[in-house]
This record gives C-alpha cells, structure tokens and sequence, in this order.
C-alpha cells in the first residue's frame, strides 16, 4: 500500500533552517509528484510548492521563494523539504503528499502524517 | 496568490445535502480544470475526495460530488452523516503552476 512516512518533531530558533524528509513506498516513486503543504496552528492549509519525481522540476509558492528547497533522492524513494531563515509564523505541521501529476501540481492523494516544526527562541 | 473564497461554515442536519462553494477567478478555478477537495477531521492529514473538478479516488464514497460553473467550483455531500463533520478545503491550479487553497469550510452535523 502506498506510504508516506515523514520525519520527526523539529524545534528551531529564529533564523535557523529546518529539513523535512518524506520516505515514500508502496508505488513506482518516479511516476508522480510530491507537494508540500502547511498548516499553522488552528490555521488552513497552506500550498508550499511541488516537485516532480521524475526529473526533480520545482515550483514554489512565490510567499517562500528564496526561503525554501525541495529535494529528492529517487534510490531511496525519499523528499526533502528545507525551509531558511525560520520565523515563528513558521510554525506549523509541515505535509508530504503523492502528487498524481509529473508535470505539474494536481492533487494530493496519499498524505504523510505530518511533521510539527515549532519555531521559538 | 489570493486564497479561494470559501464559506466559514455550513450545517445540515443528517439525510440532508449540503453544498460548499470555493470561489477563485479565471486564472485558476475558472481557467483549469484541476480542482481538488479534501476532507480533514481534527487532529488528522487531510484526505482527498474530490480531483479534476468532478472526480472521486477509489474508495471515496459516492455521497460526495462536485461540479464547476465559471469561477466557482462546489462540494456537495448528499445524505449527510455524523461521520461528514470535519473541515473542508478546495484547492485549484493556477496560472503561475502552482496550487492555492481555499480557507476552509467547518461542517456541523446537527
């Protein structure tokens, strides 16, 4: 079945950068797209950007451009998200989820189990 | 990237229909045909029921639907249940290749 297992609970300073990683399993990794969304404390969700697990293109939302990575490594199946320069309204759980797209962000149909990222000094 | 507009909160009582809307403009609900929905429940990753505007994964009951007119995309949940009460987001393509979200919709099972 397909899975995506994210890493765990970060806590960083203000001005820190904080590296989520996304282990995917269960389907052929380079056939689909992986996005990033975010979703602060009490807030909605919040589109970070999408890379394709075919050739590695990126598009971020234009609010984090300069700000944040996304990576992956197709041997071990896995995405990474780095995000610089942390605030505290950087404070959210942090989602991977299986794009049904390689060409472009579509939908999120299997969803990581979050990572909490609290930013505090 | 403006957020999609969605109502804050929508209620019906079991059996009945419900309908969501999530308006955006022409450079993304009006423009695409790739508008998703998802259902979150407190304290869970959301889950996908809707894509491509009229679209249901496998496994996603037949009680939830949705359609498209101009700039408005809408969920509706046909015999509504205890178990529908979560929040729920839309989501579009944009002009700029990327996704913007709507604000979110709390539903109450009375």
């Amino acid at each position: 079945q397909v899975q995506l297992v994210q890493s765990g609970a970060e806590v960083k300073k203000p001005g820190a950068s904080v590296k989520v990683s996304c282990k995917a399993s269960g389907y052929t990794f380079p056939s689909f797209g992986i996005s990033w969304v975010r979703q602060a404390p009490g807030q909605g969700l919040e589109w970070m950007g999408w890379i394709s697990g075919y050739n590695g293109n990126t598009n971020y939302a234009q609010k984090l451009q300069g700000r944040v990575t996304m990576t992956t490594d197709t041997s071990t199946s896995t995405a990474y998200m780095e995000l610089r320069s942390l605030r505290s309204d950087d404070t959210a759980v942090y989602y991977c989820t299986r794009d049904r797209s390689i060409t472009m962000v579509r939908a999120g149909d299997y969803w990581g189990q979050g990572t909490l990222v609290t930013v505090s000094s | 990237q403006s957020a999609l507009t969605q109502p804050a909160s929508v209620s019906g009582s079991p059996g009945q229909s419900i309908t969501i809307s999530c308006t955006g403009t022409s450079s993304d609900v009006g423009g695409y045909h790739f508008v998703s929905w998802y259902q979150q429940h407190p304290g869970k990753a959301p889950k996908l029921i809707i894509y491509d505007v009229t679209s249901r994964p496998s496994g996603v009951s037949n009680r939830f639907s949705g359609s498209k007119s101009g700039n408005t995309a809408s969920l509706t949940i046909s015999g509504l249940q205890a178990e529908d009460e979560a929040d729920y987001y839309c989501a579009s393509f944009t002009t700029s290749r990327t996704q913007v979200f709507g604000g979110g919709t709390k539903v109450t099972v009375l």
